[in-house]
């Protein structure tokens, strides 16, 4: 099955600097990449997705990159704000796209 | 409904009981996840359900674990003989896309604690 690995676990920024996640995954018949937020004590949020015909994609303060060669994807946050700090998720579905297979989340804290 | 719906929000049961968790996914959504996510780890699969196809049990950790969903709507996640290794929080997820793992919308959660 898909495996996918994320990297770092935790992450602390100052407010107004960058955040950059990074996740790999196994599976290069694999099409769609999410990320999810999940601040403290909530449910997971789908923020960005991309899918294997693009290489990046943007929205306002997010963007996510997506190496197929490589089997890699990250998330960049670009001036970050104290509601940013909370959990991140990536995941991929593998070749059988039926279901999602996560990383084990980056815990992001920005420092005001 | 508007969201998917789980119940209850938080169950604390003795070690060696049964526990039943239910989840209301969104009215229309054809595939129900459930997924386990223990204190500050990641989300780990246990089942999935498309329409009327056979589930997918692969996630479930031991037999000790089942689900079922009736009429293609609510699903139930039983756990027999609970342990202490069970507390987590049990997240459901529904969605209307079929075979991408796109579209996911997730519930708030049962949070489990055996003691």
């Amino acid at each position: 099955g898909e495996n996918v690995e994320q990297h770092p676990s935790t992450l602390s920024v100052q407010e107004g600097d960058s955040a950059v996640i990074k996740c790999t995954y196994s599976d290069s018949a694999s099409n769609y990449f999410p990320w999810y937020k999940q601040e403290l004590g909530k449910r997971p949020q789908l923020i960005i997705d991309i899918r294997s015909n693009v290489g990046e994609k943007k929205d306002q303060r997010i963007a996510v990159t997506l190496n197929k060669t490589a089997k890699h994807f990250s998330l960049h946050i670009t001036e970050t704000q104290p509601e940013d700090s909370a959990v991140y998720f990536c995941a991929s579905p593998g070749a059988a796209g039926n279901k999602l297979t996560f990383g084990g989340g980056t815990r992001v804290l920005v420092k005001p | 409904g508007a969201g998917v719906s789980q119940s209850p929000s938080n169950k604390v049961t003795e070690k060696g009981k049964d526990v039943e968790l239910r989840c209301d996914p969104i009215s229309g959504h054809t595939a129900l996840y459930w997924y386990r996510q223990s204190l500050g780890q990641g989300l780990e699969f246990l089942i999935y359900f498309q329409g009327n196809s056979a589930p997918d049990k692969s996630g479930l950790p031991s037999d000790r674990f089942s689900a079922e969903r009736t009429g293609g709507s609510v699903s139930t996640l039983t756990i027999q003989r609970t342990q202490q290794e069970d507390s987590a929080v049990y997240l459901c997820a529904s969605s209307g896309v079929v075979g991408t793992g796109a579209g996911y919308t997730f519930g708030s959660g049962t949070r489990l604690t055996v003691v």
